[in-house]
């Protein structure tokens, strides 16, 4: 067990829908990584925070949006779904802000658009 | 642009036998180096990382990775697979200073037989 902490599991949903992720890191970490992992593209990195702030971007569509709350649990919020999303959606917590800093995953989020 | 190739996506191995899964990497700058295990249905676990110093890195469950510089790879062995060693593997390569996100290899699946 990581101490990262992911819900819901599963999440099946429909085209042009709307969803949220939640993951609540590690006691102590202050990073919270979004990443988006399909069998095609494999391991992606979406986005990152800090401390409540943003601090690294990569590959996130307009349509997502995350942030990190002052608990320092975080959502992913996917709008406008479309069959692509259809992916596991991986949080991982670390200490600092340099991503070389040891990353501790949760268990996924598992989406199905359908 | 960084890069990571993992040339492998599928290996199987014997319970007992020694194992090696390869990692060639592309970086404008003296990298950070990382093996993350992915066992089915779990997030990500970091194995062992290189910073600097030895090249040869021990981590946890018996593996070890060396870095070379020349070859640019950084592959990962254990002597000796035990059939809970069935994951999947992936390279990270990262930044030695600030946050510039990790770039994560496709994966390499091992299945071990009997």
């Amino acid at each position: 067990d990581s101490g990262v902490t992911q819900t819901p599991k599963h999440l099946i949903t429909a085209t042009g829908q709307r969803v949220t992720l939640r993951c609540s890191p590690r006691s102590g970490d202050l990073s919270v990584y979004w990443y988006q992992q399909s069998l095609d593209q494999g391991l992606q990195f979406l986005i990152q925070y800090y401390n409540g702030e943003e601090r690294a971007k990569g590959n996130i569509l307009e349509r997502f949006s995350a942030q990190q709350f002052p608990d320092l649990h975080s959502e992913l919020n996917l709008s406008s779904l479309e069959l692509g999303d259809s992916a596991l959606y991986f949080c991982a917590s670390s200490v600092g802000v340099q991503s070389y800093n040891e990353q501790f995953f949760g268990p996924g989020t598992r989406l199905t658009v359908l | 642009a960084q890069s990571v190739t993992q040339p492998d996506i599928h290996i199987t191995v014997s319970e007992g036998a020694s194992l090696e899964l390869r990692c060639n990497y592309s970086y404008g700058a003296t990298p950070y180096l990382f093996w993350y295990v992915q066992s089915p249905g779990q997030g990500l676990q970091l194995l062992l990382k290189y910073f600097s110093g030895d090249t040869l890195v021990q981590g946890i469950k018996g593996f070890e990775a060396e870095f070379k510089r020349s070859q640019s790879s950084f592959n990962l062995r254990k002597p000796s697979v035990h059939w809970s060693d069935a994951a999947e593997y992936f390279c990270a390569v990262g930044p030695n200073s600030g946050n510039t996100p990790l770039v994560f290899g496709k994966g390499t699946r091992l299945s071990v037989i009997a």
